[in-house]
């Protein structure tokens, strides 16, 4: 029984690049939600997805995007990397968008930013 | 929008004792309440949650509290085990309402479990 699935692992980027996360959710999930972790801090929402629409979105800038394909895999984009962007970026899933609850959470993926 | 304040930041405690982590958070709309468990390089962990329509739910060593009226809970563990140090986060959020802002976290707590 497969969990929370998140790639790559672990990622190193320079200030102005772009990346790419990944991210699986559990089988018979719909809804992904996207984290930030910054060291020594909670997670901080950035979008939640269902069905392939934003259902929700926390206090990120247009640099962060995100989307859901029809598998309910979902990715998130960020552009213009700054350095502070370093973080472990979690995605979590979950049933449904309707509510919050129930919150899955994958490995995470390390971002650094240099 | 929601805030969490959890407290405290730092708990050490002997094998054993008792540990108590202590959440408050601002929008009374709040309404699901979870707790995770996040070891070093590890993802965070549900270990127990409680919807606002419950005061009080136990899962053998654990234990939440929840008080509406003053805006708080807790997370009680009972003869902790060194398998329990871990940084603990208290988390808060709306279900049901329509909306989607995600969970809002607290801080974290790094529970130390002394033997």
């Amino acid at each position: 029984d497969a969990g929370v699935t998140q790639s790559p692992t672990h990622l190193i980027k320079t200030r102005g690049q772009h990346v790419t996360l990944r991210c699986s959710p559990i089988s018979g999930h719909k809804s992904v939600s996207w984290y930030q972790q910054v060291l020594g801090q909670g997670p901080q929402f950035i979008f939640q997805y269902y069905e392939k629409e934003e259902r929700g979105r926390g206090n990120f800038p247009d640099r962060f995007s995100a989307r859901q394909f029809p598998n309910y895999s979902s990715e998130l984009n960020v552009n213009a990397l700054l350095l502070g962007d370093s973080a472990l970026y979690l995605c979590a899933s979950s049933l449904d968008a309707y509510s919050s609850d129930t919150q899955y959470f994958g490995p995470g993926t390390r971002l650094t930013v240099l | 929008g929601e805030n969490v304040e959890q407290h405290p930041s730092t708990l050490s405690v002997q094998e054993g004792d008792s540990a108590v982590i202590k959440c408050t958070y601002s929008d009374s709309a709040s309404n699901y309440f979870p707790w995770y468990k996040q070891e070093l390089g590890k993802r965070p962990q549900l270990i127990i949650d409680i919807r606002s329509n419950v005061g009080e739910k136990k899962d053998q060593r654990i234990a939440v509290t929840l008080n509406k009226t003053a805006k708080h809970f807790s997370l009680h563990i009972t003869e902790t085990q060194p398998e329990d140090s871990a940084v603990y986060f208290c988390a808060a959020s709306i279900i049901g309402g329509g909306g989607a802002d995600g969970l809002t976290f607290g801080k974290g707590t790094h529970l130390i479990i002394q033997p």
